[in-house]
């Protein structure tokens, strides 16, 4: 089983709708847990943590489930620039990060 | 705040040669971290430094690849000799703690 795990979709979707993507790791002792945002050709930038309790940003929200060992990504109210890999994050406790391969995310009018 | 920056952001070469490639992180930040990031493979973490240390090079493909970092302004990564399969992006990213600030990628081509 692979460290960290996402659907590489894509998840094509059209203006407004609510989209979620999970990502499962297998270490249940990790610490820390991100999102980041990738556009195509572009560098990975840092979208958003996730606490344990949950965290939002706007239309984004993040949630952790360690008990299952996932972390989620809600977007509601899709934009046509939400369109990017959405790339999970898992840190096992030291700052060596383990990335995902990332979920694709095509939002259309 | 620049950012990380790289250098160069395009580099085409033949198989064989050198490849030299720049870092500069952000100002500040204590962490340096190498990526290689592919289709196939997606984003592979190569080297990270801590405090112009080494800390985990396990990600180091093989022999041909090393990097350094001479002070907390500048790193590089070298490949020689270069393949055709070290095509790739790769990415620099710094830190201060767990959030990553990455630069904008060396885009390499080996012919």
């Amino acid at each position: 089983r692979k460290e960290v795990e996402q659907d590489p979709g894509p998840f094509n979707v059209p203006e407004g709708a609510t989209v979620a993507f999970n990502c499962t790791y297998s270490n249940s002792a990790s610490q820390s847990f991100f999102w980041y945002r990738q556009d195509c050709r572009k560098e990975p930038k840092l979208l958003m943590s996730v606490y344990s309790s949950g965290n939002e940003d706007g239309r984004f929200t993040a949630q952790l489930n360690r008990a299952s060992q996932y972390i989620s990504l809600l977007i509601r109210d899709s934009k046509l620039s939400d369109s990017a890999t959405y790339l999970c994050v898992v840190n096992k406790g030291s700052y060596i990060p383990t990335f995902g391969r990332g979920t694709s995310l095509i939002v259309h009018p | 705040d620049a950012g990380v920056i790289q250098s160069p952001r395009h580099e085409v070469t033949e198989m064989g040669q050198e490849v030299t490639l720049r870092c500069k992180p952000i100002s500040g930040h204590n962490s340096l971290f190498w990526y290689r990031q592919t289709m196939m493979r997606g984003l592979e973490l190569l080297i990270y430094f801590n405090n112009n240390v080494p800390i985990d090079d396990s990600g180091m493909p093989e022999d041909r690849f090393s990097a350094k970092m001479p002070n907390a302004s500048f790193s590089t990564l070298k490949i020689q000799p270069s393949e055709p399969r070290d095509s790739a992006v790769y990415f620099c990213a710094s830190s201060l703690g767990y959030e990553q600030y990455f630069g904008p990628g060396t885009r390499l081509t080996v012919t």
